[in-house]
């Protein structure tokens, strides 16, 4: 079956480390791979696209991989800072057959402690 | 600010009943989807709705409809509702059919009791 596998722990980081949070999947063959932070009581906001056919993707403090034949993605904060604590949600559109759709990991939450 | 618009923000009823959330897309997009997230399985696709008409379908219960308007804002419609229904619900809107990232709402609490 389909999965997006997040995660499930809370990541506890120290100001000024990087984060590296990771997102596996299976059986799907994505398009492109999309990240989001979402915090409490919020709607996600996006932050990254990255396609099938990069390798890497960059933003101000923030850095994503996308390794299509591991199956994963990593997405790295540097130089993390408390207002980056939330959860980061990776989604992935798929093509093929009906599906054609955006779906979410169930995403990973971030404390990032002063 | 996100430009989606949704209301209520909180809506608390009984089982059994009806009601109707609603979403008004930002400016422009023509594409709303529909998202339910609960504790226990985060981030859940329901429905696309592209310029009026379904484009896809998740694991939207029959007991759930929907429907995009001409003017663009959709509304999502939950009946015979039951304790697990209690989530937050949220719409996203895109520019277009293919427009990869979304934009979400604050979404609707709703709490079934």
């Amino acid at each position: 079956s389909q999965k997006i596998e997040q995660n499930s722990e809370a990541l506890n980081i120290q100001e000024g480390k990087t984060a590296t949070l990771t997102c596996n999947y299976t059986n799907y063959s994505p398009a492109y791979l999309q990240w989001y932070r979402q915090d409490p009581g919020r709607g996600p906001v996006f932050l990254l696209l990255i396609r099938e056919n990069e390798k890497e993707k960059r933003k101000e403090r923030l850095k994503v991989t996308f390794d299509t034949t591991l199956k994963q993605s990593l997405f790295h904060i540097t130089a993390s800072q408390p207002a980056d604590s939330a959860t980061y949600l990776c989604a992935l559109r798929s093509y093929g057959g009906a599906t054609n759709k955006l779906i979410f990991g169930t995403g990973t939450l971030l404390a990032v402690q002063p | 600010d996100s430009g989606v618009t949704q209301t209520p923000k909180h809506l608390i009823t009984a089982t059994g009943q009806r009601v109707t959330l609603r979403c008004s897309p930002r400016s422009g997009d023509l594409s709303v989807y529909w998202y339910q997230q609960s504790l226990d399985q985060g981030l859940q696709f329901l429905i696309q709705y592209y310029n009026g008409e379904e484009r896809a379908k998740g694991n939207i219960l029959e007991r759930f409809s929907a429907q995009q308007f001409p003017d663009l804002h959709s509304e999502l419609n939950l009946s015979s509702l039951e304790l697990g229904d209690s989530a937050l619900y949220f719409c996203a809107s895109s520019a277009t059919l293919g427009e990869e990232k979304l934009f979400f709402g604050s979404g609707t609490q709703l709490s079934v009791l």
